[in-house]
């Protein structure tokens, strides 16, 4: 069946490093590729999203490229700040699955100043 | 911000009684979500509306019900709760299927 793994966390950085939050997923179909940030106390948002394979979804100063090759969905940020200490959560939908929302565990992330 | 109210935001009940959560958007969206949120077990899918009067079951759906009897109400009722069914509940839409879901701010119920 359809899976998405995430790297574990928590990551911890400091102000200004650069992020990478692996994702890579297992599908039987072409599915689309999400990126959901969660701040303390807050319910999810949408971050970015790529529904093709070599798009590239951006937002924030986040980006993700969809890599069909690798089955990957890697979340990179050049230069990270203490806002953005959240958990991070890798999804994928596909028709082949109702298009349900398949999740990641989250990656929880804390920038240190 | 999508057009989501998740009520109540709290509750705290005893084991055995009904318990009812709402979602009511504003967004006029086909799909909306229920969802749990639990330390070690992320976002798990407990039930989901395609339409009014249209829903289906997600992963963890035993012990819940739910409702949809107008396109901006959900209804999630816990028929008789146990404390296992404590955890902060997410309401989502979307307005096909494939698109990205919106989430509510979330309600944490305690089953004591």
């Amino acid at each position: 069946g359809n899976s998405v793994t995430q790297m574990e966390g928590p990551v911890t950085l400091s102000e200004e490093a650069f992020l990478t939050i692996n994702c890579t997923y297992t599908a039987t179909g072409y599915p689309s590729l999400f990126w959901y940030v969660q701040y303390p106390g807050e319910g999810l948002q949408l971050l970015l999203k790529a529904t093709k394979a070599d798009d590239k979804g951006s937002n924030k100063g986040f980006e993700a490229t969809y890599r069909k090759e690798t089955t990957s969905f890697h979340l990179e940020k050049g230069s990270v700040q203490v806002s953005d200490s959240a958990v991070y959560f890798c999804a994928l939908s596909e028709r082949d699955s109702n298009y349900q929302l398949i999740w990641g565990a989250g990656t929880k992330l804390i920038i240190k100043p | 911000d999508a057009g989501i109210t998740q009520s109540p935001r709290h509750k705290v009940t005893e084991t055995g009684t009904p318990v009812t959560l709402r979602c009511h958007q504003t967004e006029n969206h086909r799909y909306m979500y229920w969802y749990r949120q639990d330390p070690g077990h992320g976002l798990r899918l407990i039930h989901y509306s395609y339409g009014v009067k249209d829903t289906d079951k997600g992963e963890v759906s035993d012990g819940y019900s739910v409702s949809r009897s107008k396109t901006e109400d959900f209804l999630l009722t816990l028929e008789s709760a146990t404390s296992s069914q404590t955890s902060v509940y997410f309401c989502a839409i979307s307005a096909a299927g494939g698109q990205p879901q919106h989430f509510g701010d979330g309600t944490r119920l305690s089953i004591l």
